[in-house]
């Protein structure tokens, strides 16, 4: 099993509906989580951290599933901007630092 | 505004030369890390250090070397570059490990073409 899998999509949506992505890992170990956002040709860019259940900020919910090991971003509301690649993340437990381990990311594609 | 720099946004350079991708972190943090963005597969990790004069190998180090001789600045070196590394070089900092380190910081990329 890879260390952190995702669905690649793309996901068309439209303006306006709830589309929401899930991310599963294989560390049971594994205690915070992250969502970034990627445009394209960008660099990835913190979107939210998830260390218990879940964690909310507007049109945003992302939630952490433990005894399935499967993180997941609800987007309410898509807006044409929240186009982009969302990448899941994963901290590789132990060592002297926080490595993290990144998804492949899933392509969100929001039409007008 | 906090910010990791990278040198170069886009490079071109032929094959069997020697390349230096320099990254700067303004933040004051203790691990940098150098990526690889290449389409299906995502980022990978190719060195990173967490303290100055520190390196350690990532996933794939193979034809990389790394420098930190200062807290703020991590150098990427290939050191005889090859059409596979054609490839974005993602820089990144973070704060010492633990849960509430935040996540990372990434610059911009840079753009690397082998010829």
């Amino acid at each position: 099993r890879k260390e952190v899998e995702q669905d690649p999509g793309p996901f068309n949506v439209p303006e306006g509906a709830t589309v929401a992505f899930n991310c599963t890992y294989s560390n049971s170990a594994s205690q915070s989580f992250f969502w970034y956002r990627q445009d394209c040709r960008k660099e990835p860019k913190l979107l939210m951290s998830v260390y218990s259940s879940g964690n909310e900020d507007g049109r945003f919910t992302a939630q952490l599933n433990r005894a399935s090991q499967y993180i997941s971003l609800l987007i309410r509301d898509s807006k044409l901007s929240d186009s982009a690649t969302y990448l899941c993340v994963v901290p590789l437990i132990g060592g002297a630092t926080n490595k993290l381990i990144f998804g492949t990311g899933t392509l969100l594609a929001v039409q007008p | 505004d906090v910010k990791v720099t990278q040198s170069s946004r886009y490079l071109v350079k032929r094959t069997g030369e020697k390349v230096f991708l320099e990254c700067v972190q303004d933040m004051d943090h203790e691990n940098m890390f150098w990526y690889r963005q290449d389409p299906g597969l995502g980022l990978r990790l190719i060195y990173f250090s967490y303290d100055v004069k520190m390196k350690e190998k990532g996933d794939i180090p193979e034809g990389y070397s790394v420098s930190r001789e200062k807290k703020e600045r991590f150098s990427l070196i290939l050191e005889s570059a090859s059409t596979n590394q054609t490839s974005m070089y993602l820089c990144a900092s973070s704060l010492w490990g633990g849960r509430n380190s935040g996540g990372y910081t990434f610059g911009s990329g840079t753009r690397l073409t082998v010829v």
